[in-house]
């Protein structure tokens, strides 16, 4: 299975962008990259996704190197609220058609005022 | 919509009794998991279903089994609890199709501590 690798914590000051990177040098070519979050404790909660090309959506862009070996989650700007651990996780196929996400430790990140 | 919901929040077992966790969700969603967390590890699979009266074995089945009599519910049962399973439990909910069809959505959790 396709293991990612993330830093174990970051800082960010509020209103500045956060960069958070992933690599996944083991990803097959139908893999997909997605972001999850975890805020003190809660269940996780979908950011983006994406297989090769940068995605947008109204949390966070992705951007993914052309050789897909690894990845940057980007929040625009900052907000205390964001403070949480980021989870860049592979999906993986297995048992027919069913897929399954596979989970590493995250980063935890910090927002400072 | 209350999205996906767990009871109980908090529970305390001694070595050997049994309990199960509720996940309920209100989204129409298929497929639904069961995972596990604990420090130092990320999310585990324990269990999933694909569909009503469904069921398959995740990452780390043992110890667990679980039923979908109900599209909308998703139990998991311990049958003998261990310390080992001294837990956080998410139960998530994702559609097979559409335009949600990456996104699981998860419940706020159960905490279970095995004495």
């Amino acid at each position: 299975d396709a293991k990612t690798t993330q830093p174990t914590s970051m800082d960010c000051a509020e209103g500045r962008a956060a960069n958070l990177p992933c690599n996944h040098s083991t990803i097959s070519g139908n893999e997909y990259v997605y972001w999850y979050r975890q805020i003190h404790s809660q269940g996780p909660q979908y950011i983006i996704h994406g297989l090769k090309n940068n995605e947008t959506n109204e949390m966070a862009s992705l951007i993914i190197t052309e050789d897909r070996k690894s990845s940057t989650l980007i929040l625009p700007h900052a907000t205390l609220r964001d403070t949480a651990v980021y989870y860049c996780i592979v999906r993986v196929a297995f048992s027919g058609n069913n897929r399954k996400l596979i989970w590493g430790l995250g980063t935890s990140l910090a927002v400072n005022p | 919509n209350a999205g996906v919901t767990q009871t109980p929040k908090f529970r305390v077992l001694k070595t050997g009794q049994s309990m199960t966790l509720l996940c309920a969700q209100d989204m129409n969603h298929e497929y639904m998991y069961w995972y596990r967390q604990d420090p130092g590890m990320g999310l585990r699979l324990i269990h999933y279903s694909v569909g009503e009266g469904t069921t398959a074995k995740g990452e780390v089945p043992d110890g667990y089994n679980v039923s979908r009599l109900k599209k909308q519910n998703f139990l998991l049962g311990l049958e003998s609890a261990a310390p080992s399973q001294t837990s956080v439990y998410f139960c998530a909910s994702s559609p097979p199709s559409g335009s949600n069809f990456h996104e699981q959505f998860f419940g706020p959790g159960t905490r279970l501590t095995v004495l």
